[in-house]
């Protein structure tokens, strides 16, 4: 099945900076990678979402990259702000995001005033 | 519009108990998902509902079972409560159409004593 691997597992910015989290994934036949942030106490939230048929998505202060080829993909946040501190996870999915989800293990991203 | 629901919040349980968790999904949303995050195991996919039948199951023993409602509501049953069921069980909500995203309740957070 499905393996997504997710790096790093802790982030630490200075307010201000980027932050850019990685994800590789196993099963060629993926073709959705949501993004979900998840903040203590809540359930994930998403972010933002890539197809396999976009290698460039971008939402405001957030995009996110997909490299079919070496199977991974990224979430670029600049300008970060202490508000987006947080554990984000990254997933992969097939069958037109119909299908479950398999994610990576989270990072925990700190962002310091 | 309201997001998805999940109830109770909190349950503390026994080992060889039974439960029952129940998630709402946002209105017009036809496909519910339930995953399981145990602390240090990441999000784990548990089962997928669409138009009341079982359409995918993740890895996890026939104890955990659920059923989805006429009105696209869910349960999530667990018999024989063991203590590594303690996590947070998350539902997820889907709009039937195609390259539509998961939308996460908050979760009910189980403990085992």
């Amino acid at each position: 099945g499905e393996n997504v691997e997710q790096h790093p597992s802790t982030l630490s910015v200075q307010e201000g900076d980027s932050a850019v989290i990685k994800c590789t994934y196993s099963d060629s036949a993926s073709n959705y990678f949501p993004w979900y942030k998840q903040e203590l106490g809540k359930g994930p939230q998403l972010i933002i979402d890539i197809r396999s048929n976009v290698g460039e998505k971008k939402d405001q202060r957030i995009a996110v990259t997909l490299n079919k080829t070496a199977k991974h993909f990224s979430l670029h946040i600049t300008e970060t702000q202490p508000e987006d501190s947080a554990v984000y996870f990254c997933a992969a999915s097939k069958g037109a995001a119909g299908n479950k989800l398999t994610f990576g293990g989270g990072t925990r991203v700190l962002v310091k005033p | 519009e309201a997001g998805v629901t999940q109830s109770p919040t909190h349950l503390i349980k026994t080992r060889g108990q039974q439960v029952t968790l129940r998630c709402s999904p946002i209105s017009g949303h036809t496909s519910v998902y339930w995953y399981q995050q145990a602390l240090g195991l990441g999000l784990q996919f548990l089962l997928w509902y669409d138009e009341g039948e079982e359409r995918n199951r993740g890895n996890f023993p026939p104890r955990f079972s659920g059923r989805q409602f006429p009105n696209y509501s869910s349960e999530l049953n667990v018999n024989a409560l063991e203590l590594e069921d303690s996590a947070l069980y998350l539902c997820a909500s889907r709009a039937g159409r195609n390259n539509q995203p998961q939308h996460f309740g908050d979760g009910t957070r189980l403990s085992i004593l």
